[in-house]
């Protein structure tokens, strides 16, 4: 079964805005929580994690906000640009299991 | 430096066949993951390798393995090919064996 659940499915965001996308979980055994970002005809790209001891972890225009007791975890993406038109995926892994469990993945598009 | 190389881009078999993929590793990343991509089911772990030995395996069934050389290299393969069997494949690595996994831009896989 699906982990980990992300949503919107997709996302249609004017040039500047914030772009944010959610995902929950219910594995209290995860410890690493990382945002892929990926464009077509490439692998994902690794974008920014954070670990359940903090609330918050911001690089750039991207920051993680993290709700360790709701077990929810979601990416905002400020001052959206037409180049962040991707899809981003969600995901979470124990300290032993070595894999993530990804989200379905959200599609971004950002108009100019 | 390189990143995760994988071959071929792009695989074409007929049912019942079956495929080796491979995956060179970023230099010095020991652990090395294998992903399936399909716009079903999403991204999911097929095993993770980590000096030679599998470590974890994801829900898949017997038809697919993989091994890990001593120079870290990957190979993946899938016998009695299936036509579901058709998806992205992706390899990833990390020095850290379980975070910032590095994605290559994966194998293409089709069986007609």
């Amino acid at each position: 079964q699906q982990q980990v659940k992300q949503s919107p499915q997709s996302l249609i965001v004017q040039k500047g805005g914030i772009s944010i996308i959610n995902c929950a979980y219910e594995n209290t055994a995860f410890d690493y929580f990382p945002w892929y970002q990926q464009f077509p005809g490439k692998g994902p790209a690794l974008l920014i994690a954070i670990r359940p001891d903090v609330s918050e972890k911001k690089e750039g225009r991207f920051t993680i906000s993290f709700n360790k007791s709701a077990k929810q975890f979601s990416l905002h993406i400020m001052d959206s640009q037409p180049g962040d038109s991707a899809t981003y995926f969600c995901a979470a892994s124990t300290n032993s299991g070595y894999a993530l469990n990804f989200g379905k993945g959200t599609s971004l598009l950002v108009t100019p | 430096k390189a990143g995760v190389t994988q071959t071929p881009r792009y695989l074409i078999k007929t049912r019942g066949q079956q495929v080796t993929l491979s995956c060179s590793p970023i230099s010095g990343h020991r652990s090395v993951s294998w992903y399936q991509q399909t716009p079903g089911q999403g991204l999911q772990f097929l095993f993770e390798y980590f000096s030679e030995t599998q470590r974890n395996k994801g829900n898949f069934p017997g038809r697919f393995s993989g091994r890990q050389f001593s120079n870290s290299r990957s190979e993946m393969n899938v016998s009695t090919l299936e036509l579901g069997d058709s998806a992205l494949y992706l390899c990833a690595s990390s020095s850290a064996g379980g975070y910032g996994y590095t994605f290559g831009s994966g194998t293409r896989l089709t069986v007609v």
